[in-house]
């Protein structure tokens, strides 16, 4: 078990390019969670997923954001036409969810910060 | 959402206790209470949780009040690693077990 991976660790884009983040989570889980976080902020969420089914998504997931998790093992999230405002740390998170005792205990990667010049 | 309460900062002596209080008084009956903490620039770090029963693991312990309005999380012996901001938090009110809520988390600084 290496954790949950993320990459890139850091981009640094041009106002209008697209990105796209990669996150590897533990392989036992078959929850995963995108979350945003800007400085000086508690983490955001943006959307999770339960095996290759996304279940929720945030107001905060605007029509240039997109996630997939396609075989229900990594996930990606998109960024389109990036804006200034899109600045900031991408956390992806996973979990076991077995449902019988309620507990949903998450494990977050590093994170991907994101810098749009 | 279950909203969640906690002091913006804290001080804490390296080697003392640290407590670290949290108000949740709108959580639900069958929603657990974690703690998180995130050290700058690293992913937040998983604590404990507690549902009803105080909780204690390698790392802290977890005191729930009995109406379950509020919890304190306890750090036996601090030390300037424990520098962090803590997040306390549950899901969102009702049945949903998704996703996590954060707050703005409590600076916790360790001074020597």
């Amino acid at each position: 078990d290496t954790g949950v991976s993320q990459n890139p660790r850091h981009k640094i884009t041009k106002r209008g390019q697209n990105v796209t983040f990669r996150c590897d989570p533990i392989s036992e889980h078959n929850r995963l969670y995108w979350y945003r976080q800007t400085l000086g902020q508690g983490p955001e969420f943006l959307t999770y997923f339960q095996n290759e089914a996304q279940l929720e998504k945030s107001r905060l997931l605007s029509d240039r954001f997109s996630a997939e998790r396609p075989k229900g093992s990594f996930s990606t999230l998109e960024i389109q036409r990036t804006e200034q405002g899109d600045s900031a740390m991408y956390l992806c998170a996973s979990s076991l969810w077995t449902g019988a005792t309620g507990a949903n205990v998450l494990t977050f990667g590093a994170g991907s910060r994101l810098t749009v010049l | 959402d279950a909203k969640t309460t906690q002091p913006t900062s804290m001080d804490c002596a390296e080697g003392r206790a640290a407590n670290l209080p949290c108000n949740h008084s709108t959580i639900s009956g069958n929603e657990y209470v974690y703690w998180y903490r995130q050290i700058h620039s690293q992913g937040p770090q998983y604590i404990i949780h507690g549902l009803k029963n105080n909780e204690t693991n390698e790392m802290a312990s977890l005191i729930i009040t009995e109406d379950r309005k509020s919890s304190t999380l306890i750090l036996p012996h601090a030390t300037l690693r424990d520098t962090a901001v803590y997040y306390c938090m549950g899901p969102p009110g009702g049945t949903s077990y998704g996703k996590l809520t954060f707050g703005q988390g409590t600076i916790l600084t360790v001074h020597p």
